[in-house]
């Protein structure tokens, strides 16, 4: 299956604060890369496809200016939470396409 | 609304034996299905995909498409506890995975040794 990447694996900030998520696919170029979110005990939620070189097709109910995302490369993908609150706390996971979705290991955030 | 259920369970099933995890899809144009294995804290690994009605095995995995009840079932055989983890089922319009997923709330299953 193919490759791919995500960093940091784990964020805590303080309310206000903007993070910021790179996805990477290492053995193959994407396109199309997928931001899911999960809620604990829940199932993944698309949030937004980012399209490289294009601007992103968010959800409904995702706020755009919220999370920002920029899809530079056909390699890199990167989403940035800006003024984050505690309820973005949760598990973000970018995945690419390659035939079938792949999911990078995800990204732990915890907004103080 | 696309919707895709599962049944959350848990479900238990005794080493060796087989593993039958269940889903079902609203959208009749859904063209693909995924099935994905989640440990606790993990993020979703990819176990197959289906595009066409019938059966598409892959070593001890077995997928089951039925479009016309839009129904997708895996099969586990020989069960091992290192199968214990929430399976994930998803669907979506495009071949290939070019369109975002929308997934089930996933069947923790647990092999007891």
């Amino acid at each position: 299956g193919a490759v791919v990447s995500q960093h940091p694996s784990r964020v805590i900030c303080k309310s206000g604060t903007s993070v910021k998520i790179e996805c990477r696919s290492l053995d193959f170029q994407a396109t199309t890369m997928f931001w899911y979110r999960q809620f604990p005990k829940q199932s993944l939620m698309l949030m937004a496809t980012s399209n490289e070189g294009s601007k992103a097709t968010y959800e409904q109910g995702v706020e755009k200016d919220k999370f920002l995302i920029n899809h530079a490369s056909l390699t890199l993908s990167t989403l940035t939470v800006t003024s984050a609150h505690p309820e973005d706390s949760s598990f973000y996971i970018c995945s690419a396409s390659f035939r079938a979705q792949y999911f990078g290991p995800g990204t732990r955030l915890l907004v103080l | 609304q696309k919707e895709v259920e599962q049944n959350s369970g848990p479900l238990s099933v005794p080493e060796g034996a087989i593993a039958s995890l269940n889903c079902t899809y609203s959208d009749r144009g859904s063209q693909s299905f995924f099935w994905y294995r989640q440990y606790s804290g993990k993020s979703p690994e990819l176990i197959m995909f289906i595009y066409s009605n019938g059966d598409k095995e892959d070593g001890r995995f077995t997928a089951q498409l039925n479009k016309a009840s839009q129904y997708v079932s895996l099969l586990i055989r020989d069960s091992q506890p290192s199968d214990s983890a929430t399976y994930l089922c998803a669907v979506n319009d495009s071949g290939g995975g070019a369109d975002g997923l929308t997934f089930g709330k996933g069947t923790h299953l647990i092999i007891q040794p």
